[in-house]
């Protein structure tokens, strides 16, 4: 499978702790994204890497959201000090080129106890 | 601020006939849009997408109709299959192309009947 890889599919926890999630893209593509999507809404980005470089952070990325892409190669995103409206789907996705779309994983669902 | 908006939460079709989805949009910068179709504990999966610089797209089944003047789009998916039924999404992008965010509508969903 050469899609992008996602892990764990689904997180759960009690609220204030910490979790982290990984995304493996597409091994030729440059581009990552990380997006979340709550129930009934349609995914909202967080920020984007191309390589190693983190070029852009939505507001909804407060100070307890961090995310790194060290090698330019999987990611993760960590969530500090968890609370009850972090549960949602986090969805990563990667790009080549610019006329090529994002393809997405199939998300890691994260549940706050 | 909803910048893109998918007015419509659901829409049944019968087999054969055409489903026409709807999305609509209010930045102005938007110059890229996208479809993308959503099965359950699935990702998104790209469809279609059309440049500003166009207003028509078709690959097979699908076609999308971009009217600038208007900051509207519409998916047109002729003949419906049932394996057609998911929820769908529209997607925009300032940059031309895929790179940077994309900003998506709510959803659509497709249920087409046999």
């Amino acid at each position: 499978d050469t899609g992008v890889s996602q892990d764990p599919r689904h997180k759960i926890t009690k609220r204030g702790q910490n979790v982290t999630f990984r995304c493996d893209p597409i091994s030729e593509h440059n581009r990552l994204y990380w997006y979340r999507q709550t129930l009934g809404q349609g995914p909202e980005f967080l920020t984007y890497f191309q390589n190693e470089a983190q070029l852009e952070k939505s507001r909804l990325l407060s100070d307890r959201f961090s995310a790194e892409r060290p090698k330019g190669s999987f990611s993760t995103l960590e969530i500090q000090r968890t609370e009850q409206g972090d549960s949602a789907m986090y969805l990563c996705a990667s790009g080549g080129r610019g006329d090529q779309p994002q393809h997405f994983g199939d998300g890691t669902r994260l549940s706050i106890l | 601020d909803q910048q893109v908006k998918q007015n419509s939460p659901s829409l049944s079709v019968q087999e054969g006939r055409i489903s026409i989805l709807n999305c609509d949009y209010t930045n102005s910068m938007f110059d890229y849009f996208l479809w993308y179709k959503k099965y359950p504990a699935e990702g998104p999966t790209f469809l279609i997408s059309i440049s500003s610089i166009k207003d028509k797209n078709e690959d097979g089944r699908f076609t999308v109709f971009l009217n600038k003047s208007a900051k509207h789009l519409s998916l047109h998916i002729v003949p419906s299959q049932p394996g057609d039924s998911a929820v769908y999404f529209c997607a925009a992008s300032d940059s031309g192309t895929s790179y940077g965010k994309l900003t998506f509508g709510q959803g659509t969903i497709l249920t087409v009947h046999p």
